[in-house]
């Protein structure tokens, strides 16, 4: 079965800092990765996909298959990033549902 | 309207009551998908729709939930005889072709 592990539920950076959310996960096909965030009284919307390879919002995030990990990482922590962040992941094959994780609190303090 | 419509965003019954709980996805999104979210939790996957049929509904958890989606665009959440642990967000969102998923703002449902 597959499952996505995210291991911190709060990870504390002050502005500035570099930020690094974990995520994991357990499939033994070739998975499609994600990170979406929540803001604080918004909905869940997507960050970022493997498979774009593109930043946004300063954050990136890079399959390794490896040690089956999709790493959030963002240089220069902002204020506005504090949110909740849960990384997903979709199989390849038969439906498309999405797997998320147990999601990660960034907050980001001045 | 211009994202996902969820509608009642909370209810409040007692136990072993009838629920049901409605969703509007965008417009032109044939996939639908219910998921569950519990204090502290990610969203728990529940079930998909690819147009009006149920493509998977594997994450259900018992017989007591059911959903349809009769002409391919708004869908129900139905819930009988709830329980003090159907107490949760239930979030409702539809992908197109880029299969990015847009989410609701959710239904909170307390069950007493």
């Amino acid at each position: 079965a597959q499952r996505v592990t995210q291991p911190e539920k709060l990870l504390s950076v002050f502005k500035g800092a570099p930020v690094e959310l974990k995520c994991n996960y357990s499939y033994s096909g070739s998975p499609e990765l994600f990170w979406y965030v929540q803001y604080s009284r918004q909905r869940l919307q997507l960050l970022l996909r493997h498979i774009s390879r593109e930043s946004i919002k300063g954050f990136t995030a890079d399959l390794n298959k490896g040690e089956t990990s999709f790493h959030l990482k963002k240089p220069f922590a902002q204020e506005e990033d504090s949110a909740m962040y849960y990384c997903a992941l979709r199989t390849n094959t038969g439906f498309q549902k999405l797997v998320f994780g147990t999601g990660t609190r960034l907050l980001v303090s001045p | 309207g211009a994202g996902v419509s969820q509608t009642p965003s909370n209810k409040v019954t007692e136990k072993g009551k009838y629920v049901e709980l409605r969703c509007d996805p965008i417009s032109g999104h044939t996939a639908l998908y219910w998921y569950r979210q519990s204090l502290g939790q990610g969203p728990e996957f529940l079930i998909y729709f690819q147009g009006t049929g149920a493509a998977d509904d594997s994450g259900l958890p018992n017989d007591r939930f059911f959903a349809v989606r009769p002409e391919g665009s708004v869908s129900t959440l139905k819930i009988q005889r709830t329980e003090r642990g159907d107490s949760a967000v239930y979030l409702c969102a539809s992908s197109g072709d880029f299969g990015e998923l847009f989410f609701g703002e959710g239904s909170r449902l307390t069950v007493l």
